[in-house]
């Protein structure tokens, strides 16, 4: 199974929007509406954004949004502010019943 | 609250064996999948393998296969991760987390804090 495949950097400046894609397979993101991403800061264990490609966790800013097309999902933040800076991942269900993670996009709030 | 509890750092010889484990307390442990994912340093998250604890078979990444065994105790509401014939490039922050919906595989809602496996000679 490959990882899924994500640019290594975004950038925006405060209050820009910037989006995320994740490229898959019809076996994992193209398949499934099980698409989930994750924001890391360093030195810190991963958080759930978003889960089933659009829904938020309980507690997590709607200024993150999700969407799908096909086999690449993407992840938009509004507004962006400083503490959004971070690493970000997607993560599919896929076709072998296993899950697989993409490479990672490391945001930076100029 | 659910929380997940990952044992100590651990600092291994090449060729050797370890084993991580995660136990969990806030709710209902055996029916949620619990899956390992390691992250080497400045890398990327790596989903290894998990395990449904009331289904008692682990499963497994296609790289895992034949070096990783993950199993569950459910008295204890513990899951272990064991990683044989250890080499430098498994030096990692190995994670526990847990899947958000009840016997499947899916997103992962709480996450344990991380126990870095060090292999060096």
């Amino acid at each position: 199974q490959s990882a899924l495949t994500q640019p290594a950097s975004v950038s925006g400046s405060p209050g820009q929007s910037i989006t995320i894609p994740c490229t898959g397979t019809t076996s994992d993101v193209g398949g499934y509406d099980y698409v989930s991403w994750y924001q890391q800061h360093p030195g810190k264990a991963p958080k759930l954004v978003i889960y089933d490609v659009t829904n938020w966790p309980s507690g997590v800013s709607h200024r993150f949004s999700g969407s799908k097309s096909g086999n690449t999902a993407s992840l938009t933040i509004s507004g962006l502010q400083a503490e959004d800076e971070a690493d970000y991942y997607c993560s599919s269900y896929t076709s072998s019943s296993t899950q697989v993670f993409g490479g990672g996009t490391k945001v930076t709030v100029l | 609250q659910v929380q997940l509890v990952q044992s100590a750092a651990e600092v291994k010889k090449p060729g050797s064996s370890v084993r991580v484990s995660c136990k969990a307390s806030g709710d209902t442990f055996s029916n949620y999948a619990i899956s390992w994912v390691r992250q080497a340093p400045g890398q990327g998250l790596e989903w290894m393998g998990g395990i449904i604890p009331i289904f008692g078979a682990g499963n497994y990444a296609q790289k895992s296969q034949g070096r990783v065994t993950i199993t569950a105790d459910i008295s204890t509401s513990t899951a272990y991760m064991e990683l044989s014939s250890l080499r430098s490039e498994d030096t990692a922050v190995y994670y526990c987390a847990r899947g958000r919906l009840e016997g499947f595989w899916g997103a992962f809602d709480y996450w344990g804090q991380g126990t870095l496996v060090t292999v060096s000679s």
